[in-house]
C-alpha cells in the first residue's frame, strides 16, 4: 500500500501568518493516465471532510485563493498564505492513484 | 443542491451485522463512482470502499475485504455498505461521498458488547 506521511502533525500558527504542510508518498503517484491524483482535504471540528485541492494543485470551487497545492512525487505541499480563524481544523493529504486509496495521518492546525 | 444522507448506523455487538445506506439527490447518481470513508473516534480518515457507476467494479481496503460489501441501486439513487463480522476496530463515523468533493454528514457505527 502507498504510505502517505505528513509533517508536521501539529501546526500552531499566528493569525495572518503563513502555514505549510508537507506530504510524502512512498510510491510514485503518477497514474497510468498521466495524472497525479493527490488531494488535500480540510476537516473542521465536527464537520465532514472538505476537499480543497485535487490533482496536486487545482483548487476546488469556493476554496479561498490563500490555499495552494504544489509538488511532484514524492513530496507535496499545501500552503496557506495568511491563516484565518476559519482555517482551524485537521488537514489530510490523500492519494487516489493506487488501490487502496490512502490518507496521511492528518495535520492539526490551531491558532497560536 | 447535492445531498448525501447516510443512515443505518447504531450499536452492534462484535460479530454482528449492519447495513448502511446513503440516499443521494441533486446530481446524476448513476454517473459517478461512489465512496465510503470512515473515521474512528479521535482518529484520521480511512478510505473503505469504492464502487463504479454500474457496480461492475468494487474496491476495498484490506481490513474489510471479505466482511464488507459495497453496492448501489441506481434506480433508487442509493448507495449501501453491508457490514458483517463487525469488530471493535470498525467503530467509526462512516461517510458516503462522490467525486471526493461531496460528502454526507456521516453515520456512527459502534461495535461493542
Amino acid at each position: 500500500d502507498v504510505v502517505m506521511t505528513q509533517s508536521p502533525l501539529s501546526l500552531p500558527v499566528t493569525l495572518g501568518q503563513p502555514a505549510s504542510i508537507s506530504c510524502r508518498s512512498s510510491q510514485s503517484l503518477v497514474h497510468s493516465d498521466g495524472n497525479t491524483y493527490l488531494n488535500w482535504f480540510q476537516q473542521r471540528p465536527g464537520q465532514s471532510p472538505r476537499r480543497l485541492i485535487y490533482e496536486v494543485s487545482n483548487r476546488d470551487s469556493g476554496v479561498p485563493d490563500r490555499f495552494s497545492g504544489s509538488g511532484s512525487g514524492p513530496d507535496f505541499t499545501l500552503k496557506i498564505t495568511r491563516v484565518e480563524a476559519e482555517d482551524v481544523g485537521v488537514y489530510y493529504c490523500m492519494q487516489g492513484t493506487h488501490w487502496p486509496y490512502t490518507f496521511g495521518q492528518g495535520t492539526k492546525l490551531e491558532i497560536k | 443542491e447535492v445531498q448525501l444522507v447516510e443512515s443505518g448506523g447504531g450499536l452492534v455487538q462484535p460479530g454482528g451485522s449492519l447495513r448502511l445506506s446513503c440516499a443521494a439527490s441533486g446530481f446524476t447518481f448513476s454517473s459517478y463512482w461512489m465512496s465510503w470513508v470512515r473515521q474512528a473516534p479521535g482518529k484520521g480518515l480511512e478510505w473503505v470502499a469504492n464502487i463504479k457507476q454500474d457496480g461492475s467494479e468494487k474496491y476495498y481496503v484490506d481490513s474489510v475485504k471479505g466482511r464488507f460489501t459495497i453496492s448501489r441501486d441506481n434506480a433508487k439513487n442509493s448507495l449501501y455498505l453491508q457490514m458483517n463480522s463487525l469488530r471493535a476496530e470498525d467503530t467509526a463515523v462512516y461517510f458516503c461521498g462522490y467525486d471526493w468533493y461531496h460528502w454526507g454528514q456521516g453515520t456512527l457505527v459502534t461495535v461493542s458488547s
